[in-house]
């Protein structure tokens, strides 16, 4: 089985201050990993993803995610947060051949960037 | 490009009342799920396909249920409501080519039980 674990419900950074958000996964085969971002009232946006290949992902506005295979962990950093940075991030994971391609996800992190 | 198409997005029902959930995909993807989402829980996945005619459960499938006939919808059904299923439900869509996979997601349903 699968799963992730988002480390802190609430992330509260200063505009222009670097931004990290922690996930950990666990899973018996090899992963594909996920970071979405949900702004209120609407749905999931993709940031990035890890499939296959080189473990440092550059996504959408700025954001990026390093695969740790050592430590199960897929973290999303971004040198400098925006006032539009501030919404719900959702790390994912799904598994590789074998399994279903459904994702589960992480409970989730509330971004709050402070002027 | 529509993408993936809930309807409705908002709905309040009556304890015990049945309703079911649409779920539309254009993309021709093989694989469809529908979470729920509740206040520091995430998202949940109720049920998922991985085909037309073929269904499975996920973390939290009782009070619903879901049929898959064609590769394009994929709907919920409330059975008989209860305030618990209080939530809003998102479903998505999802595929995998080669070593690339990535699901997409509708706006949501946000449902509301009394």
């Amino acid at each position: 089985a699968q799963s992730v674990t988002q480390l802190g419900s609430h992330v509260s950074v200063s505009e222009g201050a670097l931004v990290l958000l922690r996930c950990n996964y666990s899973s018996s085969v090899p992963p594909y990993l996920f970071w979405y971002v949900q702004y209120p009232n609407q749905g999931l946006q993709l940031l990035l993803k890890y499939t296959t290949g080189a473990t440092l992902v550059k996504g959408i506005n700025g954001f990026e995610a390093e695969f740790k295979k050592s430590e199960t962990s897929f973290h999303l950093t971004k040198p400098s947060a925006h006032m539009s940075d501030a919404a719900e991030y959702f790390c994912a994971v799904s598994v590789r051949p074998g399994g279903s391609y459904i994702p589960t996800f992480g409970r989730g992190t509330s971004l709050i960037v402070h002027p | 490009n529509a993408g993936v198409t809930q309807t409705p997005k908002f709905q309040v029902l009556k304890t015990g009342q049945s309703m079911t959930l649409q779920c539309a995909q254009d993309m021709n993807h093989e694989y469809m799920s529908w979470y729920r989402q509740d206040p520091g829980m995430g998202l949940r996945l109720i049920h998922y396909s991985v085909g037309a005619g073929i269904t499975d459960q996920g973390e939290v499938p009782n009070g619903y249920n879901v049929s898959r006939s064609t590769t394009e919808d994929f709907p919920l059904r409330l059975l008989s409501a209860a305030p618990s299923q209080t939530s809003v439900y998102f479903c998505a869509s999802s595929y995998r080519q080669g070593q690339n996979t990535e699901a997409f997601f509708g706006q949501g349903t946000r449902l509301t039980v009394v």
